[in-house]
């Protein structure tokens, strides 16, 4: 039962290059969630996909994109990285979008130099 | 917008009981969450209160609610080293997407 799985677990990028995260759940989840996590700030949502075929911005999408290829798979991309991008991406899903709580991956800790 | 407030760091003694305190704006909030994150892994939901409860226990964990004064707590009985983690306070009103705390990073001393 693998859950939420994330690749890579680490990258360290330059300032200007591009890449995507990777996200896969094996739970037939409908929602799918991208999270960036920074010291004392909790959790912000960056994008979710409420349901196979739908996207939504969240609290902070600038500098971001995300695909939901799939209702297995949901990818979060930065086109021109910048250094204020640093930090732990955490993808989460949920059954639906109401009222339960998430089951979250282990993170991607992405460091933009 | 919503706001969810927690202390950042918290220190107690193994076997000692572990008092997480958090503070939500939502009066609307529907769903109050915690949940732990140990080192270099995801959150993990540890238990959940509806807004209808006063309080919730499930094995070593009890949690309070007043209503009132958006107060939530997490106790944590007996506390021991592997209960070293960052607890997250969240709150969600119905159809919206939850709203995370800081979290708190509880350390446990032998």
């Amino acid at each position: 039962n693998a859950g939420v799985t994330q690749t890579p677990k680490f990258q360290v990028l330059k300032t200007g290059q591009s890449m995507t995260l990777q996200c896969a759940q094996d739970m037939n989840h409908n929602s799918m969630y991208w999270y960036r996590q920074d010291p004392g700030m909790g959790l912000r949502l960056i994008y979710y996909s409420a349901s196979e075929g739908t996207t939504d911005k969240g609290e902070v999408p600038n500098g971001y994109n995300v695909s939901r290829l799939n209702k297995r798979e949901f990818s979060l991309r930065l086109e021109s990285a910048a250094p204020s991008q640093t930090s732990v991406y955490f993808c989460a899903s949920s059954p639906t979008s109401e009222n339960y709580g998430y089951t979250f991956g282990s993170g991607t800790r992405l460091t933009v130099v | 917008g919503e706001d969810v407030e927690q202390s950042l760091f918290l220190s107690v003694r193994e076997g000692d009981s572990s008092v997480i305190n958090c503070t939500y704006t939502d009066s609307s909030s529907t769903y109050l969450y915690w949940y732990k994150q140990e080192p270099g892994a995801g959150l993990q939901l540890l238990t959940y209160i509806f807004s209808n409860m006063d309080m919730k226990q499930d094995q070593r964990l009890t949690v309070l609610l007043n209503k009132k004064d958006k107060h939530l707590s997490l106790r944590i009985a007996d506390t021991q080293t592997g209960d070293s983690a960052i607890y997250f306070c969240a709150e969600r009103s119905y159809g919206q997407n939850f709203v995370f705390g800081p979290g708190t990073r509880l350390s446990v001393l032998p």
